[in-house]
């Protein structure tokens, strides 16, 4: 069944550093998820990408999809202590239906020493 | 509060009992899903309704899980005969009936300790 890999597992920085967490799939998707979780809480929904090639910013988070489709990023910029939490990468498996069943990443848990 | 709303949000259980989770999506979302998820991993797929119809169930879920979605509101997941490895949070998540709107919109979750 579909894969969905991401590195790394784990990020410490110093706040003001930058940050990258990079996604895989073993297949092709039809749409990237990026959901971020805090400690302790449930997993908020942050950007879908849905084009080959697509790029969106959200103040200082950056997120890219790869022109075959299969693999992602997200780069943050000047980290701050906010950014703490787990990064999740998910998508459906292109022509899955509209289930959108997603198949998440382990995620990439960002540790920030202010 | 029009979020996922998740009942109980911590159930301690003994082995071999039956429990039940409650949850009750944005209102306005058809589209319902059930995940499990345990310590340092990804949010495992469950369970999707549309409306009251469970259109698929993971080959991984054994029979003694059962989730309903009476008229098409609220959701029931139901384990029977718990066991240790059930030990986990199940999230719910619902999403709007318009396309090109991926996003899931998660619950709180319900933390399940099998002792």
């Amino acid at each position: 069944g579909q894969q969905v890999m991401q590195i790394p597992q784990y990020q410490h920085v110093q706040e003001g550093e930058d940050f990258t967490t990079y996604c895989n799939s073993s297949t092709t998707l039809s749409n990237i998820q990026w959901y971020k979780q805090r400690p302790g809480g449930h997993p908020v929904f942050l950007i879908q990408l849905v084009k080959s090639g697509e790029v969106k910013k959200q103040k200082r988070l950056t997120f890219q999809f790869g022109e075959a489709k299969k693999n992602s990023s997200l780069h943050i910029t000047a980290t701050q202590t906010t950014d703490v939490g787990t990064y999740f990468c998910a998508g459906p498996e292109a022509g899955g239906g509209s289930n959108y069943k997603l198949t998440f990443g382990k995620g990439t848990l960002l540790t920030v020493n202010p | 509060d029009t979020g996922v709303s998740q009942n109980p949000r911590h159930k301690i259980t003994k082995r071999g009992q039956n429990v039940t989770f409650r949850c009750d999506p944005i209102s306005e979302h058809n589209r319902l899903y059930w995940y499990r998820q345990t310590l340092g991993q990804g949010p495992e797929f469950l369970t999707y309704f549309q409306n009251e119809a469970q259109l698929e169930k993971s080959r991984l879920l054994s029979d003694r899980f059962s989730a309903e979605r009476p008229k098409g509101s609220f959701s029931t997941l139901e384990i029977q005969r718990t066991e240790q490895g059930d030990s986990a949070m199940y999230l719910c998540a619902s999403r709007p009936i318009r396309d090109r709107v991926y996003g899931y919109t998660f619950g709180s979750g319900t933390r399940l300790t099998v002792v």
